[in-house]
């Protein structure tokens, strides 16, 4: 059965503190992995991927994603956020397994607090 | 460079009623996508098609149809709105299998 699971729903954090957004999947084949955002009131935007290679895959705003294939784990990470980074954040996996198609997590909710 | 154009952003129907969703994109992708979003659910994908005159199900169809004349449009089809259909709608395209997608803004309907 196909599963993309984000651990947290709600992750509070004040401003300049790091974060971690954590994703587990699974799947017995090889996957592409994802991470988008979603800023209020609007669509979803790509923020990172991993199709092969190395496996620390980073974004031009500071965002960081490790692959962990043994762990099935994709969690982003952040050293320093920013107010700007309150969104809601969703974990993509792309699979055989899956129809070749993108699976969703539930989207964990991002609160940068000053 | 317009990327993914949803129509209308916001509508507001009456149980039983029929609406299309309009979906159009520019970029010349073969593959596009309708989602929906409920709150804490993540996304769910209705239909998708891999190309002009092939549409597939999803994992929540029921309730929706789709159609792919040509490569550029998607639009997808509420017959009898029920309450259920409440959510927002993604559209989505891409070029290949190992793409990420881009999405439209989505589409807010309310079904009452």
């Amino acid at each position: 059965a196909q599963s993309v699971t984000q651990l947290d729903s709600q992750v509070p954090v004040f401003e300049e503190a790091p974060v971690e957004l954590r994703c587990n999947y699974s799947s017995s084949v090889s996957v592409y992995l994802f991470w988008y955002v979603q800023y209020p009131n609007q669509g979803l935007q790509l923020l990172l991927k991993y199709l092969s290679g190395s496996t620390l895959v980073e974004s031009i705003n500071g965002f960081e994603a490790e692959f962990n294939k043994s762990q099935t784990s994709f969690h982003l990470r952040k050293p320093s956020v920013h107010i700007s980074d309150t969104a809601e954040y969703f974990c993509a996996v792309r699979s055989m397994e899956y129809g070749n198609k993108l699976v969703f997590g539930a989207g964990t909710i991002l609160r940068v607090k000053s | 460079n317009a990327g993914v154009t949803q129509t209308p952003k916001f509508r507001i129907l009456k149980i039983g009623q029929s609406m299309t969703l309009q979906c159009a994109q520019d970029m010349n992708h073969n593959y596009m996508y309708w989602y929906r979003q409920d709150p804490g659910m993540g996304l769910k994908l209705i239909y998708y098609s891999v190309g002009a005159g092939i549409t597939d199900k999803g994992e929540v169809p029921n309730g929706y149809n789709v159609s792919r004349s040509t490569t550029e449009d998607f639009p997808l089809r509420l017959e009898l709105a029920a309450p259920s259909q409440t959510s927002v709608y993604f559209c989505a395209s891409s070029a290949s299998s190992g793409s990420g997608y881009t999405f439209g803004s989505g589409t807010r309907l309310t079904v009452v």
